[in-house]
């Protein structure tokens, strides 16, 4: 079975500071991680992919990859109230994406 | 609007109907997949195709589900004889392989609600 684990939270943080998002993952095999963001009742909307061990920064977002740990997480700077959404960790084992449960966000202002 | 579109966005119907939905993908894409969500979970899985050959099929897809990409274009998913367990969001995304990437843009979904 191939996995992709999140707390689902909510994990509530004032507005401003940084949000930390966390994703473990089963399959060893897996090159390309991705986060995604969606609202209530709304489609995910993609933020990041990674594929390479190390950090990737776009913006107020940065993602993080250790494939030794078998561990991706994404960190939100200064976040703000609009940030508040659910985010998915995709793993993409094969040629097709497993998604992780998400996590839900609450900024508050 | 070049994204992913999706229709219709709602569809409602009693137990035992059978329901299409379609989806338009990005023109440039070669890679269309789909996927069910429900309340409080990940999109799982369900199919994808590249180009018009359908390539991986979830195992947890019943043989009352069918997909087809005729000339790998736009794609339909039939869902035949519709239980109050298929009802669900069903997402729709497509993606552009070459040079190892492997971003996939969702469509708006199609909410099916089975009465």
């Amino acid at each position: 079975q191939k996995e992709v684990e999140q707390n689902s939270g909510p994990l509530s943080v004032p507005e401003g500071a940084i949000a930390s998002l966390n994703c473990t993952y089963s399959d060893r095999g897996s090159q390309s991680f991705f986060w995604y963001r969606q609202y209530s009742g709304k489609s995910p909307e993609l933020i990041m992919s990674i594929y390479s061990n190390g950090d990737k920064e776009d913006g107020r977002f940065t993602a993080q990859l250790n494939k030794a740990s078998q561990y991706v997480s994404l960190l939100i700077r200064d976040s703000q109230p609009s940030d508040s959404a659910t985010y998915l960790c995709a793993v993409m084992p094969g040629q097709n994406f497993v998604f992780g449960p998400g996590t839900r966000l609450s900024v508050l202002p | 609007d070049t994204g992913v579109s999706q229709n219709p966005r709602h569809k409602i119907t009693k137990r035992g109907q059978n329901v299409t939905f379609r989806c338009d993908p990005i023109s440039e894409h070669n890679r269309l997949y789909w996927y069910r969500q429900t309340l409080g979970q990940g999109p799982e899985f369900l199919t994808y195709f590249q180009n018009e050959a359908q390539l991986e099929k979830s195992r947890l897809l019943s043989d009352r589900f069918s997909a087809e990409r005729p000339k790998g274009s736009f794609s339909t998913l039939e869902i035949q004889r519709t239980e109050q367990g298929d009802s669900a969001m069903y997402l729709c995304a497509s993606s552009w392989l070459a040079g190892g990437s492997n971003e996939q843009f969702f469509g708006p979904g199609t909410r099916l609600t089975v009465l």
